[in-house]
Parts: C-alpha cells; sequence; structure tokens
C-alpha cells in the first residue's frame, strides 16, 4: 500500500515569502501530524490533526499554521519566513495504536 | 518536563559486532514507544513499537525492551552490517494524540 506522501520534496523561499506543504496520509490513517526538524533542535512537533479538528498543538509561534481536509490530506503553512524556518518538515500519519508512519519529508531553505 | 534521552550520541563499530542503543524517557506513564531509523537527508523508517504492556519487540536482527518502571529501553542490533549505519531515534507517546517526543538520536558508523 503507499505510504506517506510528501510534496514538495524541496523547496526554496525568501524571507518573508509564506509557504505551503502538502502531506497525503496512508489510506484509512485519520490522523496526521507535523514535525520540523533542525540540526540544532531535533524533531519537534508542530501540530497534529485527526477528523478534521487540531487535537494537539506544539510551542511554535502562530506563523505556523495547518488543516487538514475531509479525506485526511493536510496542508502546513508557514507565512512570513524567517531564516530560521529552514528545516525538514516531516509529516506523519497512524491508525489507533499502530505507531507513526512518516514520509520522506519537505526540505525548506530560506534565503 | 517530558524528555527523552538517547546514548551515546554517536557509534562506531566493525561490521558483525552486536551493539546496543540507549534510551530513557523522565515520565515513565507512556503511551507507546517507537524506535526509528533516519538515513541522512530522508525521512524516519519505522523499526519497532512497543506498547506501554509490552516489555519487547523483535523484528529480524532487531530485538527492542521496555521498562517502564526505570524509564529505559534499549535497541539491540545483532550481527551488525554496514548498511546498518543510519541515525536511530527514540521516541515516546503520552496519549493516543499524535504527539511524539524524540531523543536527540544516535549515529551509527558499521565498518566493513
Amino acid at each position: 500500500k503507499a505510504g506517506v506522501t510528501q510534496t514538495p520534496r524541496y523547496l526554496i523561499k525568501t524571507r518573508g515569502q509564506q509557504v505551503t506543504l502538502s502531506c497525503s496520509p496512508i489510506s484509512g490513517h485519520r490522523s496526521v501530524s507535523w514535525y520540523q526538524q533542525t540540526p540544532g533542535q531535533g524533531l519537534q512537533f508542530l501540530f497534529e490533526y485527526f477528523s478534521e479538528t487540531q487535537r494537539n498543538k506544539g510551542n511554535f509561534p502562530g506563523r505556523f499554521s495547518g488543516r487538514q481536509f475531509s479525506n485526511s490530506r493536510s496542508e502546513m503553512n508557514v507565512s512570513t519566513l524567517e531564516l530560521g524556518d529552514s528545516a525538514l518538515y516531516l509529516c506523519a500519519s497512524s491508525f489507533y495504536r499502530d505507531g507513526y508512519t512518516f514520509g520522506s519529508g519537505t526540505r525548506l531553505t530560506v534565503v | 518536563k517530558q524528555e527523552v534521552t538517547q546514548i551515546p550520541a554517536a557509534l562506531s563499530v566493525p561490521e558483525g559486532e552486536n551493539l546496543v542503543l540507549n534510551c530513557s524517557f523522565t515520565d515513565s506513564a507512556i503511551y507507546n514507544l517507537q524506535w526509528f531509523r533516519q538515513d541522512p537527508g530522508k525521512g524516519l523508517t519505522s523499526l519497532l513499537l512497543i506498547q506501554s504492556s509490552q516489555r519487547e519487540q523483535t523484528s529480524g536482527r532487531l530485538n527492542a525492551s521496555l521498562d517502564k518502571s526505570s524509564g529505559r529501553s534499549t535497541l539491540y542490533i545483532a550481527a551488525s552490517q554496514p548498511g546498518d549505519s543510519a541515525t536511530y531515534l527514540c521516541a515516546v507517546s503520552y496519549n493516543q494524540g499524535g504527539k511524539l517526543i524524540f531523543g536527540q538520536g544516535t549515529e551509527l558508523s558499521v565498518k566493513p
């Protein structure tokens, strides 16, 4: 079966711009969560959506937002990009107690 | 504060060695614990999932144990191979609601 699909794989944006990342979970998975990975901070939780509702949120500024659609696909948006937002953004989906399956990530570079 | 620590941060071993990676967590009331592997620049690959009621899980050459009372988990890799070279991450969750807390990882290098 298809895994978690993240698009695009790579992005280069300029400071001040905004960006939208997409995640398609494994079919049947209703929970989608997002993580930011940087060399200095490691993997940090951004937010989690379940059945189109945000169920958990990490400690990130309001510039980071997300949403989930009725087909469980999720998008993450970052507005007013800063250099420090350069990171690998990972999406994961899960089904009840089966653990988490991650996508390949979107590498965002802010210049 | 709920934290996860992995020791060592890096490990280099010759091919064929058995090795143990360690993970400790400050709050023992975990929901489950998951071990992942990450190759450079890539996403995370799930290796083993241990539910809070379980003591260990095995998959091929990998065995993960969980001791909730002491806040520890170990990942045992038997007969290591160069293809095992990667960063290994331990993550815990405290409820069904999506938040994984990760350790900083152990970077493993297996030399031919």
